[in-house]
């Protein structure tokens, strides 16, 4: 596509909820990424997916954080269990490879009530 | 410890007027910093690139510096607009392989009639 593509862009979920985010990245893009923007705050990096590579998890908050990239290409963030101070921005990003620039989706806000 | 400090925190100017903004940064090795301009309820975009060897790079009205001695760049944003409104991120990238952005907490700039 044109640009990386996340899905929804707005969700509101119960407490105790599961919720999955979606990223669509740009075509031919090697590298993605998750970064989570909570309110007034700079970028906290969640999880990075470089070609066929084993995934960098080293951001991801708690075990109840979980993402996969099937084929290569779209990518599916998972949080279970929900819990309010999960309530955030969560940002996709994606580059041809590492040190190129990165483009990054619209987000997808996220509200747990 | 590679961390990106960015100042102001926040900053208020008269439509017309220039302004600085400042990124301080102690990621080793250094690879290129970025400046990127996010709108509020978007996800950011890219404005600048620099590489260790670059001194100043422009697009359009804002023009970038970068002093790789002293680890510093600025964001200087010339005949400032409305539309300059938003959060700047400066992004320090490391030359290795991996996850290796470093993100700032940005400066929120308001540019008032």
């Amino acid at each position: 596509g044109a640009g990386v593509s996340q899905s929804p862009s707005n969700k509101v979920t119960e407490k105790g909820k599961d919720v999955e985010l979606r990223c669509d990245p740009i075509s031919g893009h090697t590298a993605l990424y998750w970064y989570r923007q909570s309110l007034g705050q700079g970028l906290e990096f969640l999880i990075y997916f470089q070609g066929n590579s084993a995934p960098d998890k080293s951001g991801l908050p708690s075990d109840r954080f979980s993402a996969e990239r099937t084929g290569g290409s779209v990518s599916t963030l998972t949080i279970q269990r929900t819990q309010q101070e999960d309530s955030a921005v969560y940002l996709c990003a994606s580059s041809l490879g590492p040190g190129n620039t990165i483009y990054f989706g619209e987000g997808s806000w996220l509200t747990v009530v | 410890k590679n961390q990106v400090e960015q100042s102001p925190q926040s900053l208020i100017i008269l439509e017309g007027k220039n302004c600085t903004l400042q990124c301080n940064y102690t990621v080793s090795p250094f690879s290129n910093l970025r400046w990127y301009k996010q709108d509020t309820g978007r996800g950011p975009v890219s404005l600048t690139i620099m590489t260790f060897s670059e001194n100043t790079k422009s697009n359009g009205r804002y023009t970038a510096t970068l002093d790789a001695d002293t680890k510093q760049s600025s964001l200087h944003i010339t005949a400032s607009q409305l539309s300059d409104s938003a959060s700047y991120i400066c992004v320090v990238s490391a030359s290795r392989g991996g996850n290796q952005f470093y993100f700032g907490t940005g400066t929120s700039l308001t540019v008032i009639p």
